[in-house]
């Protein structure tokens, strides 16, 4: 079966610190792998979309690498925001049909001041 | 542009009650996903469609029904609300296969008493 997982489950961090996100996926054949941030009550925006030849994407003081030799992929967030504070989602694409896509259970981002 | 909207956002239903959810999109894309998010779990696919006219069952689709009688629409239907369908329902749309952007709505707060 399928599966993503994502760690930590929760983290809490300062203001202006460096934070990494791990994702660990077992998905195959393997297509693509999303982060996705979702704010409190809100729905999940995209921050990155990496393919399987893509190491390293960045948007802004995100940061995310691939490694599909060992599925494995992180998202480093920069000199923290308190509006980073969120859910952070990943998600890898099978690369198959439309229904495709496996969700991890998202890692839970405070920033505190 | 909107994007992807849902309404209502939030509702409470008494069991056995029916309701639809809305979901409506103005970026022309194809494929549109109903999606549920359970507290602490990933995103499970309700039901999807890949054009008007065509639905297919996604991971979790018991107790649900859709309809795709345009690009822009997919409404969800929950027949006989049960306790278990209390959760935060989210659609989604991109526009090819599943290597597109993909954009959810905010979402729907949906509570069975």
């Amino acid at each position: 079966k399928n599966q993503v997982e994502q760690s930590p489950q929760s983290l809490i961090i300062l203001e202006g610190k460096n934070c990494t996100l791990q994702c660990n996926y077992t998905v195959s054949p393997f297509s693509n792998l999303r982060w996705y941030k979702q704010d409190t009550g809100r729905g999940p925006v995209s921050l990155t979309i990496m393919t399987f030849s893509e190491n390293t994407k960045s948007n802004g003081r995100y940061t995310a690498t691939l490694d599909a030799d060992t599925k494995q992929s992180s998202l480093h967030i920069t000199a923290s925001q308190l509006s980073d504070s969120a859910s952070y989602i990943c998600v890898v694409s099978e690369g198959g049909g439309a229904d495709g896509l496996t969700f991890g259970k998202g890692t839970h981002l405070i920033i505190q001041p | 542009n909107a994007g992807v909207t849902q309404t209502p956002k939030f509702r409470i239903l008494k069991i056995g009650q029916s309701m639809t959810l809305q979901c409506t999109q103005d970026m022309n894309h194809n494929y549109m996903y109903w999606y549920r998010q359970d507290p602490g779990m990933g995103l499970k696919l309700i039901y999807y469609s890949v054009g008007a006219g065509i639905t297919d069952k996604g991971e979790v689709p018991n107790g649900y029904n859709v309809s795709r009688s345009t690009t822009e629409d997919f409404p969800l239907r929950l027949e006989l609300a049960a306790p278990s369908q209390t959760s935060v329902y989210f659609c989604a749309a991109h526009p090819r296969g599943n290597t597109g952007e993909l954009f959810f709505g905010e979402g729907s707060r949906l509570t069975v008493l």
